[in-house]
């Protein structure tokens, strides 16, 4: 049971390229969220997902996509990468929605825009 | 929403208890309290989680007064691998975009 995996652990892109973070989880939760954390500071949500074929923004979505074509993967889409992007991102699931449950997080994606 | 006060920045010693508090005013009513713990270069880890009274697990223990406007995060005879940033959410029952993590709090725990 690997829990909730993230691909690439790191990256490195110029202004302007897009990539996919790569997000899956093998614990058959429904939910699944990401999350980017800025140097110092807490987590901000950007996207979730209530199940598979159904996202919702969060507080932060400009500048991303999401798909949720299976119950395990989330992946997370950037467009036209901005330095404002430089960041680390968390994906995260839960059995079901909300505060009263628990979220396990992945490793995390150290992204770097230059 | 909810939200949360933490303090920045909190220092102890090896085998002290800490309490590390949380002001969340406009908590309502369906609200639970979660408290996640993060090292660096992880995901948070979830710690324990409450809606009112006392909550104690094998890590810590949590404090949640009659009118639920703060919480206490305590964590007995800490040891230097508890150096760690610690989230207080409040979070509603329902809503997976209802939850937000604030700054947290910086412990740092010496020998």
């Amino acid at each position: 049971n690997a829990g909730v995996t993230q691909t690439p652990k790191f990256r490195i892109l110029k202004i302007g390229q897009s990539m996919t973070l790569q997000c899956t989880q093998d614990m058959n939760h429904n939910y699944m969220y990401w999350y980017r954390q800025d140097p110092g500071m807490g987590l901000k949500l950007i996207y979730y997902s209530v199940g598979a074929g159904i996202t919702d923004k969060g507080e932060v979505p400009n500048g991303y996509n999401v798909s949720r074509s299976t119950t395990e993967d989330f992946p997370l889409r950037l467009e036209l990468a901005a330095p404002s992007q430089t960041s680390v991102y968390f994906c995260a699931s839960s059995e079901l929605a909300g505060g009263a449950y628990e979220q396990y997080f992945g490793p995390g994606t150290r992204l770097t825009v230059t | 929403l909810a939200k949360t006060t933490q303090p920045i920045s909190m220092d102890s010693y090896e085998g002290q208890e800490v309490n590390i508090t949380c002001s969340h005013n406009n908590i309502a009513t369906n609200d639970y309290i979660t408290w996640y713990q993060q090292f660096p270069s992880q995901g948070p880890r979830f710690i324990i989680q409450g809606y009112k009274t006392k909550v104690t697990n094998e890590v810590a223990s949590l404090f949640i007064p009659a009118d639920r406007k703060s919480s206490t995060l305590s964590l007995p005879r800490v040891s230097l691998s508890d150096t760690a940033v610690y989230y207080c959410l409040v979070g509603l029952y329902s809503s997976a975009s209802k939850i937000i993590f604030g700054s947290g709090t910086r412990l740092s725990i010496r020998p």
